[in-house]
């Protein structure tokens, strides 16, 4: 089977900066992909990772250790609005295996 | 329009109802899943769709059954439903490549409640 396990809340301040851990059970691996969704809205599509190492884009970077079985989001100069859920998910041929979700709560 | 679309936004249908959930892609893809989210909980795959073939499907009861009649397609047809089946139901669609699936783009879902 397959399994992602994820912290369930993460809570900071604006300006702050901070890290999503997301480790992973699973078979068919190809990448780790990371989403965020806002109350009320849909998951939208922030970074992939694919081979080991940092990816980074813009504010957000995002690390893979296959070996470990285990990624992070990394999250700078935190804002509000960056208050959402975020999910990391196991990217197979066809289809991706989500995690439970982290709900990061930035506060002023 | 853009993107991928789902209609309608709410539905509140009672146990003996049938309904269903529509969906459209507009990007060209290849690739078109349905999921379901409830609270608390991960988003379960329940569909996928693959070239218009389902190959995918996750356990998920007979009360739910899809229909992709094209690539840019899918729908969920929804019969004799239970309160536990209440959730936000969302479509995504993405275009497959050899190294793996990549991304997924996702409509803004249906709020389904079953009364």
């Amino acid at each position: 089977g397959q399994s992602l396990e994820q912290p369930s809340e993460v809570t900071a301040v604006e300006g702050a900066i901070v890290q999503i851990n997301c480790t992973y059970q699973t078979s068919g691996f190809y990448g780790l992909s990371w989403y965020q969704q806002h109350d009320g809205g849909a998951p939208t599509f922030l970074s992939y990772n694919a081979l080991d190492g940092l990816e980074e884009t813009g504010r957000f970077s995002s690390f893979l250790s296959r070996s470990d079985s285990y990624g992070y989001l990394l999250l700078q100069e935190l804002q509000m609005k960056d208050s959402a859920s975020y999910f990391c998910a196991v990217s197979s041929f066809q289809k991706l295996v989500f995690g439970t979700g982290t709900r990061l709560l930035v506060s002023p | 329009e853009t993107g991928v679309t789902q209609t309608p936004r709410h539905l509140v249908m009672g146990m003996t109802n049938k309904k269903s959930l529509k969906c459209e892609q507009h990007l060209g893809h290849n690739a078109m899943y349905w999921y379901k989210q409830s609270a608390k909980k991960p988003l379960e795959l329940m569909f996928v769709y693959s070239l218009e073939e389902r190959v995918e499907n996750n356990s998920v009861p007979s009360r739910f059954s899809p229909e992709c009649p094209n690539s840019s397609h899918l729908f969920l047809h929804l019969h004799t439903l239970q309160p536990e089946d209440s959730a936000l139901y969302l479509c995504a669609s993405s275009q497959e490549l050899a190294g793996g699936l990549y991304e997924q783009y996702f409509g803004p879902g249906t709020r389904l409640t079953v009364t």
